[in-house]
């Protein structure tokens, strides 16, 4: 194990719903990241947390929502999805979000949206 | 536009030969590059990096990578594959004057490895 946790592993939600996947990280790490990975296509960066604070936002849709409360855990806001927001969502920390660091990764959350 | 690319979306080897996943990049500079391994139904799982020096990096599970600047590669090698390595490998780079904290992923390439 990577010493990053995912909750719940698999998602189904209709579009009207709102929903929130949950990262915990067990590393004593400073930097966390949401990533969206799809069928054949390379990982998404979607946002970046350093210290607790949002230091990138990648053009993602604000239907897309992060919260970081504390330095070890990590949320994404879903609400109104679409069907093509379906992928599985990988988060990952890093010790700093310093750019020769290793990002270490979630088991992932695989969202299905109907 | 800076990018990443694994040319094969598979590669098949038998258990005991050697293996190569390729990577090649384009992106200014000189940046940090990286290969993950993913396993089904896991994350992915950090491999091995080059930040500079020794253009050959050895990394887990007896995974290595050579960086070559001037082709803007950094294939992914074994000298001898194992069935257990049958997984998705992703390169990954990531620039190191940019001031910006993107890694810029490669779209993965399957090893399947055949007893």
């Amino acid at each position: 194990e990577t010493g990053v946790t995912q909750t719940p592993r698999h998602l189904v939600m209709g579009m009207t719903n709102k929903k929130s996947l949950k990262c915990e990280q067990h590393l004593g790490h400073n930097a966390m990241y949401w990533y969206k990975q799809s069928a054949k296509k390379p990982l998404e960066l979607m946002f970046v947390y350093s210290l607790e604070e949002r230091v990138e936002n990648n053009s993602v849709p604000s239907r897309f929502s992060p919260e970081c409360p504390n330095s070890s855990h990590l949320f994404l806001h879903l609400h109104t999805l679409q069907p093509e927001d379906s992928a599985l969502y990988l988060c990952a920390s890093s010790q700093d979000a310093a750019v020769q660091e290793t990002q270490y990764f979630g088991p992932g959350t695989r969202l299905l949206v109907l | 536009a800076q990018s990443v690319a694994q040319p094969e979306d598979q590669v098949n080897v038998a258990e005991g030969n050697p293996l190569t996943v390729k990577c090649t990049y384009s992106v200014s500079g000189n940046p940090y590059l990286f290969w993950y391994v993913q396993y089904p139904n896991r994350g992915l799982q950090f491999l091995l990096k080059y930040i500079t020096g020794d253009n050959l990096v050895k990394g887990s599970y007896g995974f290595e990578a050579e960086f070559n600047k001037s082709q803007t590669s950094f294939h992914l090698k074994k000298p001898s594959a194992l069935v257990s390595d049958s997984a998705l490998y992703f390169c990954a780079v990531r620039p190191r004057d940019t001031g910006g904290f993107k890694t810029i992923f490669g779209a993965g390439t399957r090893l399947f490895v055949k007893a």
